[in-house]
This record gives C-alpha cells, structure tokens and sequence, in this order.
C-alpha cells in the first residue's frame, strides 16, 4: 500500500547550518507530496506542497522537489534559525486518502 | 477565509468519566473532516473521518465515537475514558481528500486521563 518514510529523529544542528530531512514514499499512481511543520504544543501547519513530478514546493526558506525517479521528497533549508526548531512530517495523499510520516524533530542551537 | 477552531485547548479527565471535544470549521461548506491522535512521541492516528452529514468512517477500533451533527461540527466523543485515551487529539478539514489543497488542522486538544 501507499506509505511514506522519513527519517529517524532526532536531529540537532546548529543555527545557521545546513538541513536536510529525508522523505520517501511508496504509491501505486502520482500522488500530491506535502511536509507539514509541528511547533512545541500546537497543531500541524501546511509548510509546502508539491502536486506533480518535478514540482518544486517552497515556503519561508524551505524547499522540496518531488522526484519520481527516486519516490524522493527530502525537505532542505539552507541556514536553519533557532525558530525552525519544531517536528516535521512529510505526507502523501493519492487521492483517496493521507498518509504521514512518523515526524522528525529538529532541534536548532544558537 | 476559512478557519478551524477546536477546544478545549487542554483538558485533564480521570478514568471513567466522559469525553466530549468540539470542532467547528468556519468559511467553507461540506469541508471533509478529520479527527486524529497523537501519542507522546509518535505519530499521527487517524481516528474517523466524515466526507459529510451524518456520514463517518472509523480507522481502528477503540473506546471513542464521532459524530457530525452539523456540515461544520464534528464531535469527539467516549462514555468512559481510559488511561490509553490520553494523548494529543487533532481535529483537519479538507476541501477534497486532500490531494490539492492538503489537510487544515486545529491547534488540537492535550487530553490527559487520571
């Protein structure tokens, strides 16, 4: 069935670095690819989204780039801020239904 | 625009007692809804789902109910919490099954059984 895998958490890095979290997914048609981001006791908030192959999604500095050839939609930011610190999920939806990842947790030190 | 709302924000209940959580979309008419949970340190569960009035749709069996009584509303509900009902619970809507516009959450409720 349709699935996504992201990453193990957690991860800690330091302001200003580099962040690359990983995210593949399993689907049988062309799913829409989304990552959602988790602050310290709210709810989930859409970061970015991607709808077809190829498709760059990007928002406050993120950035992900949906890759069939690889079932790859791996969230980037190229200088992380001590507000960044928050979990990510990234998700699939074919059309009938969502599926998230297990969530990674980025921790950002000053 | 369209908004979701969900309350109460926390919520400490000892074991036995009855539940009831609310959740209301504003600004959008036959929204799709969803009610999640998210146990400390692990990922989302989907709980049920209502694709309209009247209409839902549960993911795995447990001591919780839903129901949509309203287009708008979508209540969830136990006669007798457990321990094991603790947790963070979500409410979403979505326009379509989420694959254009993905899901909206609520700020979502701390339920913490005693």
């Amino acid at each position: 069935g349709d699935s996504v895998t992201q990453m193990e958490g957690p991860v800690t890095l330091s302001e200003e670095a580099f962040l690359t979290i990983n995210c593949t997914y399993t689907a049988t048609g062309y799913p829409s690819l989304f990552w959602y981001v988790q602050y310290p006791g709210e709810g989930l908030q859409l970061l970015l989204k991607a709808t077809k192959a190829d498709d760059k999604g990007s928002n406050k500095g993120f950035e992900a780039t949906y890759r069939k050839e690889t079932t790859s939609f791996h969230l980037e930011k190229g200088s992380v801020q001590v507000s960044d610190s928050a979990v990510y999920f990234c998700a699939l939806s074919p059309g009938n239904q969502f599926y998230f990842g297990t969530g990674t947790s980025l921790t950002v030190i000053p | 625009s369209q908004t979701i709302h969900q309350w109460p924000a926390t919520l400490v209940q000892p074991v036995g007692s009855p539940l009831s959580l609310e959740c209301t979309v504003e600004g959008t008419s036959n929204p799709n809804l969803y009610w999640y949970r998210q146990a400390a340190g692990r990922g989302l569960q989907l709980l049920f789902y209502s694709v309209g009035i009247g209409q839902i749709s549960s993911e795995v069996p447990q001591n919780l109910s839903a129901s949509r009584p309203q287009d708008r509303q979508f209540i969830l509900s136990s006669k007798k919490l457990l321990l094991s009902d603790s947790g963070f619970y979500l409410c979403a809507w979505s326009k379509d099954r989420g694959e254009n516009y993905g899901y909206t959450f609520g700020s979502g409720t701390r339920l913490t059984v005693v």
